[in-house]
């Protein structure tokens, strides 16, 4: 089993809608989590890290994590075309100065 | 203030070469960590370092070495190039690994083909 696991996608939502990205994860003990933006060619850029079970908002994004059934997802409302990006979710190990990642989700928002 | 510097941006390699990815950063972070990105895919970590003078192994470790004689400077040397090895490369660093969590500062990537 993979430690970090997206859907690589594409997702495709229309422009406005919700997309919504999922993640899950096996290292029961893991207590930091992250969503990365990363665009074609360039570097990932932070959008969100979440600790605490529950939601965590922060403008168009919601994070949303759930320890028990080791799972974290990324809401992204009114989406935009410039929300077109590979969406890569993060996990630092217990215990370590690990920080693990899935293979990203592809997102295409149509105009 | 730099950041995470990364060098070369771009290098063509024969099979068997050698060569070292060079990476610094300049906001005096302990944690620094060596990604490889294959096309379509997540980052794979191949060494990290909490320190000068402490690396360790991450996901993806063999065909590689890494040092570090100082807190700015985590070269990744690559023995013996192979085609499996053409990725691009992603230098990071974290300001303090003890926190529950910081987020990663990443070089601009290093594109290698190795032919």
């Amino acid at each position: 089993q993979k430690e970090v696991e997206q859907n690589s996608g594409p997702l495709s939502v229309p422009e406005g809608a919700i997309a919504s990205l999922n993640c899950t994860y096996s290292d029961r003990g893991s207590q930091s989590f992250f969503w990365y933006r990363q665009y074609s060619g360039k570097s990932p850029e932070l959008i969100m890290s979440i600790y605490s079970n529950g939601d965590k908002e922060d403008g168009r994004f919601t994070a949303q994590l759930n320890k028990a059934s080791q799972y974290v997802s990324l809401l992204i409302r009114d989406s935009q075309p410039s929300d077109s990006a590979t969406y890569l979710c993060a996990v630092k190990l217990t215990g370590t100065y690990k920080y693990i990642f899935g293979t990203g989700t592809r997102l295409k928002v149509l105009a | 203030n730099a950041g995470v510097t990364q060098t070369p941006k771009f290098r063509i390699l024969k099979i068997g070469q050698s060569m070292t990815l060079q990476c610094t950063q300049d906001m005096n972070h302990n944690y620094m960590y060596w990604y490889r990105q294959d096309p379509g895919m997540g980052l794979k970590l191949i060494y990290y370092s909490v320190g000068a003078g402490i690396t360790d192994k991450g996901e993806v470790p063999n065909g590689y070495n890494v040092s570090r004689s100082t807190t700015e400077d985590f070269p990744l040397r690559l023995e013996l190039a192979a085609p499996s090895q053409t990725s691009v490369y992603f230098c990071a660093s974290i300001p303090d690994g003890l926190l529950s969590g910081n987020t990663i500062y990443f070089g601009e990537g290093s594109w290698l083909t190795v032919v």
